[in-house]
């Protein structure tokens, strides 16, 4: 079993829509979460960072975590086409030499 | 600013064939990672280097070798390429070693290698 379990999709939006995007996990020792955005032919960039359970809001953007039940999830309202990328969730422990552990990433097409 | 640049972008290699990709910073960063992305996999890290002068291996380390050569600049080295080190490269840096504490990484735009 991966430590960080993600769909892969695709999945496919109407612009306006509300997406939601899922990861679980199975270390209980996982403190920091993270979302990274994924443009095709380019680099991850870091969308949204997270320490323990709640929530985060960015703009459109809100992470969500909940550590009782290992699940994490990245909200978009009113999707655009311009979110159209893959999603990657991240997370690591709290100690001096933990690793970010990348989850497979969900690839999101919004279209007009 | 550049951030992160790596080079080539693209590469062709023969089986058993050596190569080396480059990796350069501008953020005055301390650490820098080298990760390889495939499809199912996602990323994985190959090596790393939390400051200059020094490197560890991370989950895949094997068939790979890196040189931090100064405080910029990052490299990895494949001495005898095989098909299935196909793969996205992607070369990273951050501020910190650790991945914890919000510790933001920064991408490259990836090398794409095929061996053949």
């Amino acid at each position: 079993q991966k430590e960080v379990e993600q769909d892969p999709g695709p999945l496919s939006v109407p612009e306006g829509a509300i997406v939601s995007l899922n990861c679980t996990y199975s270390n209980s020792a996982f403190q920091y979460f993270m979302w990274y955005r994924q443009y095709s032919r380019k680099g991850p960039e870091l969308l949204m960072y997270t320490y323990s359970s709640g929530n985060k809001e960015d703009g459109r953007f809100t992470a969500q975590v909940d550590k009782s039940s290992k699940y994490i999830s990245l909200f978009i309202r009113d999707s655009q086409p311009s979110d159209s990328a893959t999603y990657l969730c991240a997370m690591s422990g709290a100690g001096n030499t933990d690793k970010l552990i990348f989850g497979t990433g969900t690839r999101l097409q919004v279209f007009p | 600013n550049a951030g992160v640049t790596q080079t080539p972008k693209f590469q062709v290699l023969k089986t058993g064939q050596s190569m080396t990709l480059q990796c350069a910073q501008d953020m005055n960063h301390n650490s820098m990672y080298w990760y390889r992305q495939d499809p199912g996999m996602g990323l994985r890290l190959i090596y790393y280097s939390a400051s200059e002068g020094t490197t560890d291996k991370g989950e895949v380390p094997n068939g790979y070798n890196v040189s931090r050569l100064n405080k910029r600049e990052f490299s990895l080295r494949l001495e005898s390429a095989a098909p299935s080190q196909t793969s996205v490269y992607f070369c990273a840096s951050s501020e910190y070693g650790r991945a914890a504490s919000g510790n933001t990484i920064y991408f490259g735009e990836g090398s794409w290698l095929t061996v053949v």
